[in-house]
């Protein structure tokens, strides 16, 4: 266990509903990230947070989705209007942030999607 | 344009065999190399981790090798358990104000060791 933990585990939804995923990062970790995985490839990164600031967006990351860290501390994912490919296990990863030398991201056990 | 490559896709090691991944990356813009060693239904966990001014690092069983010339690295493991049975992805991320902070990761090698 890293101390990131994703809330839910495991999410199934009809196409065209809206999702939203919620991560908590270790707590004195100042950046997040979100990735996505499908079977049988690696994390993708979709967008990462210094404090509530989004600093980076991937190209993956398409207009339905929107991260948003209000406060610096949790984070939510959502996907409006879900599509059979974003079946994916979605996962969160936080680090110490800016000024540490290797910047560690620790990943949390992600949250399955399945799109129906 | 996958800008790190990572090689066998899949791979059987006797227990007590070595266990060698190797990654290749295009962008000489990275300068941090972690390795993640991933359970089914788990997520990546952090196992060692290189940075290019170094051509190898040693972590108990685990061993990154670095060749900063041919843009390589590998994951060699001595000793294999069957416990060390999992999927393992190479990664690479750009310096650190380089505008990005995204690892970029390998399509992973999933391991088998056989008692």
């Amino acid at each position: 266990d890293t101390g990131v933990s994703q809330d839910p585990r495991h999410k199934i939804t009809k196409r065209g509903q809206n999702v939203t995923f919620r991560c908590d990062p270790i707590s004195e970790h100042n950046r997040l990230y979100w990735y996505r995985q499908t079977l049988g490839q690696g994390p993708e990164f979709l967008t990462y947070f210094q404090n509530e600031a989004q600093l980076e967006k991937s190209r993956l990351l398409s207009d339905r989705f929107s991260a948003e860290r209000p406060k610096g501390s949790f984070s939510t994912l959502e996907i409006q209007r879900t599509e059979q490919g974003d079946s994916a296990m979605y996962l969160c990863a936080s680090s110490l942030g800016s000024g540490q030398a290797n910047n560690e991201q620790f990943f949390g056990p992600g949250t399955r999607l399945t799109v129906l | 344009q996958q800008q790190v490559k990572q090689s066998p896709q899949s791979l059987i090691v006797q227990k007590g065999g070595i266990s060698i991944i190797n990654c290749a990356y295009e962008n000489t813009a990275f300068d941090y190399f972690p390795w993640y060693q991933q359970f089914p239904g788990k997520g990546p966990a952090l196992l060692i981790a290189i940075r290019p001014d170094v051509s190898e690092k040693k972590e108990g069983r685990f061993t990154i090798s670095f060749n900063k010339s041919a843009k390589q690295f590998s994951l060699h493991i001595m000793d294999s358990q069957p416990g060390d049975s999992a999927t393992y992805f190479c990664a690479a991320r750009k310096k650190i104000g380089g505008g990005a902070d995204g690892l970029t990761f390998g399509k992973g090698t999933h391991l088998i060791i056989q008692p």
